[in-house]
């Protein structure tokens, strides 16, 4: 079974220092690992995505996650916060090795609210 | 490009009551997703379909929980009953995905957020 932890609920930053989000992740085969925010009574809007290659990920509004296998973790990544990335952050898996039927799912962790204060 | 469309955006039903919730995703996508997201709590897979077939629908409660997705397009998830417990939001997303190839990203909806009375 794939599974997602992020061990913080709350991540309190100030506005122009560099913020972490953490993931740590557990599946059976290879990961793919994904970031979403989510803004107040809104969707989930996707922020970047870990296939293959590089571990370190560059996504939308300056965000970067690193993956790390032998940790299992992708942490998520930005190096000045403001105080419009105050949101909700999810962390994502899907193991790569099962494409099909009910394999082919994404397993959310519980979410960690950043707050960024002036 | 219009994004996933979802309605009512709220809804208030006494339990007991039926209820039905729309999603109409992104134009071409294959794939269609419903969520369940309880407060606090990360989106969890009700049911999957790739084109009209429901690929995984393991995690529906399906006593009381139906959907489906009429060509291919539309999708339309109903409770019936209603009880106090599915007091949630429910999400919808939608995704291009082939056989094979690198798992694209799922793109959400607002979501609808029911209230049971």
């Amino acid at each position: 079974a794939q599974s997602v932890a992020q061990p913080e609920d709350q991540v309190n930053v100030a506005e122009g220092n560099p913020l972490t989000v953490k993931c740590t992740y557990s599946v059976s085969g290879n990961p793919y690992l994904f970031w979403y925010v989510q803004y107040p009574n809104r969707g989930l809007q996707f922020l970047l995505k870990y296939i293959t290659g590089d571990n370190l990920v560059k996504g939308s509004y300056g965000f970067e996650a690193e993956f790390n296998k032998s940790q299992t973790s992708f942490h998520l990544k930005k190096p000045s916060a403001l105080v419009s990335d105050s949101a909700l952050y999810f962390c994502a898996v899907r193991d790569a090795l099962i494409l099909t039927g009910g394999g082919n799912k994404l397993t959310f962790g519980t979410g960690t609210q950043l707050k960024v204060e002036l | 490009e219009a994004g996933v469309v979802q309605s009512p955006r709220y809804k208030i039903i006494e339990k007991k009551q039926p209820v039905a919730f729309w999603c109409n995703p992104i134009s071409g996508h294959n794939t269609l997703y419903w969520y369940r997201q309880n407060l606090g709590q990360g989106p969890e897979l009700l049911i999957r379909y790739e084109n009209e077939e429901a690929v995984d629908d393991s995690q529906l409660p399906k006593d009381r929980f139906s959907a489906e997705r009429l060509k291919g397009v539309d999708s339309t998830l109903k409770i019936q009953p209603a009880e106090l417990g599915d007091s949630a939001v429910y999400l919808c997303a939608s995704s291009w995905v082939t056989s094979g190839s690198s798992y694209n990203e799922q793109f959400f909806g607002p979501g609808t957020r029911l209230t049971v009375l």
